[in-house]
């Protein structure tokens, strides 16, 4: 079946101008995340989704950062006002179901779209 | 202060030789323990994923955990050119819905 789909690939826009970033996840699976990896680095969180619960912005890195979750499937990651140090790759994970406490369940599995790349120059 | 730490690398193996990639984490309740393989210019792919102490067997690739330790590694045996991308190391615990990642280790294997 399908994967998590992302749109843009690519993304190149100047600094101050907003962005949105777009992710479809697998059909059926409950829970998104939305991540940013900068060159070389990890992945850091950003937000998280899960059914009709309120999101963990948790990771959020400023109040320039919002997304959506319409009809608890696809996503959309607004930046508003971008700096250059927004710059980075923008993944998406979703999973099946949530991480259920006290569980080790193997469905927490996060699996990964291929992400947007956005360059603010 | 990082939460789960990875050698940077690269890790550089023979062909046919097992590499070992190893990773530490800091939050004692952590419970889910995940290996994902990264290429270059692509997205993480799962390789492997461990609960419990102990080994962890999916052909080439073995997970161990030591939660005493607070040490999680992989080995991959029979090492092949195609293994040559970064491994990241991501730990969730239950007062998080998210992954934790490490930098990940970068490594090559040379034909």
């Amino acid at each position: 079946g399908a994967g998590v789909s992302q749109s843009p690939s690519n993304k190149v826009t100047e600094k101050g101008k907003d962005v949105e970033l777009r992710c479809d996840p697998i059909s059926g699976h409950t829970a998104l995340y939305w991540y940013r990896q900068s060159l070389g680095q990890g992945l850091e969180f950003l937000i998280y989704f899960q059914g009709n619960s309120a999101p963990d912005k948790s990771g959020l890195p400023s109040d320039r950062f919002s997304a959506e979750r319409t009809g608890g499937s696809v996503s959309t990651l607004t930046i508003q006002r971008t700096q250059q140090e927004d710059s980075a790759v923008y993944l998406c994970a979703s999973s099946p179901r949530p991480y259920m406490s006290g569980r080790a369940l193997g469905t927490d599995t996060q699996y990964f779209g291929p992400g947007t790349r956005l360059t603010v120059l | 202060q990082k939460e789960v730490e990875q050698n940077s690398g690269p890790l550089s193996v023979p062909e046919g030789a097992i590499a070992s990639l190893n990773c530490t984490y800091s939050d004692r309740v952590s419970q889910s323990f995940f290996w994902y393989r990264q290429y270059s210019g692509k997205s993480p792919e799962l390789i492997m994923s461990i609960y419990s102490n102990g080994d962890k067997e999916d052909g080439r690739f073995t997970a161990q955990l030591n939660k005493a330790s607070q040490y999680v590694s992989l080995l991959i045996r029979d090492s092949q050119p195609s293994d040559s991308a970064t491994y990241l190391c991501a730990v969730k615990d239950t007062g998080r819905r998210a992954l934790t990642f490490g930098s990940g280790t970068r490594l090559q294997v040379q034909p």
